[in-house]
């Protein structure tokens, strides 16, 4: 059983361009969690989504972050217009419940993280 | 809201040293607890969890028990090794919400031989 995949795990980007970042979560989880690393700053979460659904983007900046978990395919967390602030580490964390579903009790799994950085 | 706080670190120990890792909580439901711990370049990995009050979670040495009384989930390993040298995160999930995990800054241990 696979893991959490993302990918790329190092992604450069010039300022104002478009950064994609992918999350194929564990088979069988329906539920996705997107976390910003930053140094010093612990993970921050940004978003989470279930099939076709977003669930709660609290913790996403208003603008150029956008994210999806569309019925066939991986998740993706795009970043338009890339600043040199938005160079960090980012998580996608999978789990097989969510609200209501008796989820708490379960941990999410991780990947491996998008080291996104901005030239 | 939900948060987790951790001891600052990073925390430096010779090997074979006692180690202890403070973790306190706010929630607003009956939380599980989980301590997750991550490599250089790595994610998070889990490395032991606790699900109701009094329960104590253990993996690979370490050891966390879940204090509902004083909202607290210490991780603690008897005598700490070179390769146990990594940042760990004290987490929950609550049954209150949407149940997001909900992580704390992290503690970076550094263990010297």
């Amino acid at each position: 059983n696979a893991g959490v995949m993302q990918n790329p795990r190092h992604l450069v980007r010039r300022r104002g361009q478009e950064a994609r970042l992918r999350c194929s979560p564990m088979k069988g989880h329906s539920h996705v969690y997107w976390y910003r690393q930053l140094p010093e700053e612990g993970l921050k979460f940004m978003v989470y989504l279930q099939k076709e659904n977003i669930i709660d983007e609290s913790g996403m900046p208003k603008e150029r972050f956008s994210a999806e978990f569309p019925k066939e395919g991986p998740s993706i967390l795009r970043i338009q217009q890339v600043v040199r602030g938005d160079s960090a580490a980012y998580f996608c964390a999978s789990s097989p419940k969510g609200g209501g579903g008796g989820a708490w009790n379960t941990e999410a799994f991780f990947g491996q993280g998008t080291r996104l950085t901005v030239v | 809201g939900n948060s987790v706080t951790q001891m600052e670190g990073p925390v430096t120990l010779s090997e074979e040293a006692f180690l202890t890792i403070n973790c306190t909580y706010t929630a607003t439901g009956y939380p599980s607890l989980f301590w997750y711990v991550q490599y250089p370049g790595e994610g998070l990995q889990l490395l032991l969890k606790a699900t109701k009050a009094d329960d104590k979670g253990s993996n690979k040495g370490f050891e966390a028990t879940y204090r509902k009384e004083t909202t607290s989930f210490h991780l603690e390993k008897g005598s700490v090794q070179v390769s146990d040298s990594a940042v760990y995160f004290c987490a929950l999930r609550d049954t209150g919400g949407s149940y997001i995990p909900t992580f704390g800054r992290g503690t970076s241990l550094i263990v010297h031989p």
